[in-house]
């Protein structure tokens, strides 16, 4: 299976850039997609593709990489920002997902 | 508008046979794949399977001796049956809507999801 690593927590103050990382265990060429999840919701999809951006979602939000080291950026963070991020893989099955960056405001 | 909502039983108990249903609205069950995904309390998500547009299914390997997914498309529903329960079976179940794209297929609808208990 492929393992998808994230840092577990992040703080960042308003306005400044949050950077999520997501590392792969073997190649997954583009196949990462990132998404939020806010306390008591479902998971929302952001990037798909590594770094294309969902229609209807701001462009503060991005992504990049390929293979196995991806990059999640919000820039500016605002204050409804706050949730955890999840890096996801559909390269091959079983399809996995990271453990998840929790975004908190300093 | 796309949608999917999720259904079930409430409190399970261990060693029962979880049954769980997605009706899907605003697309064809023909033409998307249809997804399960839990998730314990709040943390990491895991993959359990998917329907195939074509009615084929492919699971994760760790739920392939007592996971089942099944759809009925005139009612636009998707169906999960998963046996011998335990506690750690405990969590929240999604059903998410796969679209394909060259570089990969997300999800990107999801149902609410429905909150799972199992204990005695």
């Amino acid at each position: 299976d492929i393992v998808l690593t994230q840092s577990p927590a992040l703080a960042v103050s308003l306005g400044q850039r949050a950077t999520i990382s997501c590392r792969a265990s073997e190649s997954v060429r583009s196949s990462v997609h990132w998404y939020q999840q806010k306390s008591g919701q479902q998971p929302k999809l952001l990037i798909h593709g590594a770094s294309n951006l969902v229609s209807g979602v701001p462009a503060r939000f991005s992504g990049s990489g390929s293979g196995t080291d991806f990059t999640f950026t919000i820039d500016p963070v605002e204050a409804d920002d706050i949730a955890t991020y999840y890096c996801h893989q559909s390269r091959s099955d079983p399809l996995t997902f990271g453990s998840g960056t929790k975004l908190e405001i300093k | 508008q796309v949608q999917l909502k999720e259904s079930g039983p409430g409190p399970v108990q261990p060693s029962q046979t979880l049954s769980l249903t997605c009706t899907v609205s605003g697309f064809s069950l023909t033409s998307f794949s249809v997804h399960w995904v839990r998730q314990h309390s709040g943390k990491r998500l895991e993959w359990m399977g998917r329907v195939w547009s074509d009615g084929k299914t492919s699971y994760n390997s760790v739920f392939t001796s007592r996971l089942s997914i099944s759809r009925d498309t005139s009612k636009s529903q998707v169906f999960l049956k998963m046996n011998s329960l335990q506690t750690e079976d405990t969590g929240t179940y999604y059903c998410a809507r796969g679209i394909f794209y060259y570089h990969g297929s997300p999800f990107d609808y999801w149902g609410q999801g429905v909150m799972v208990t199992v204990s005695s």
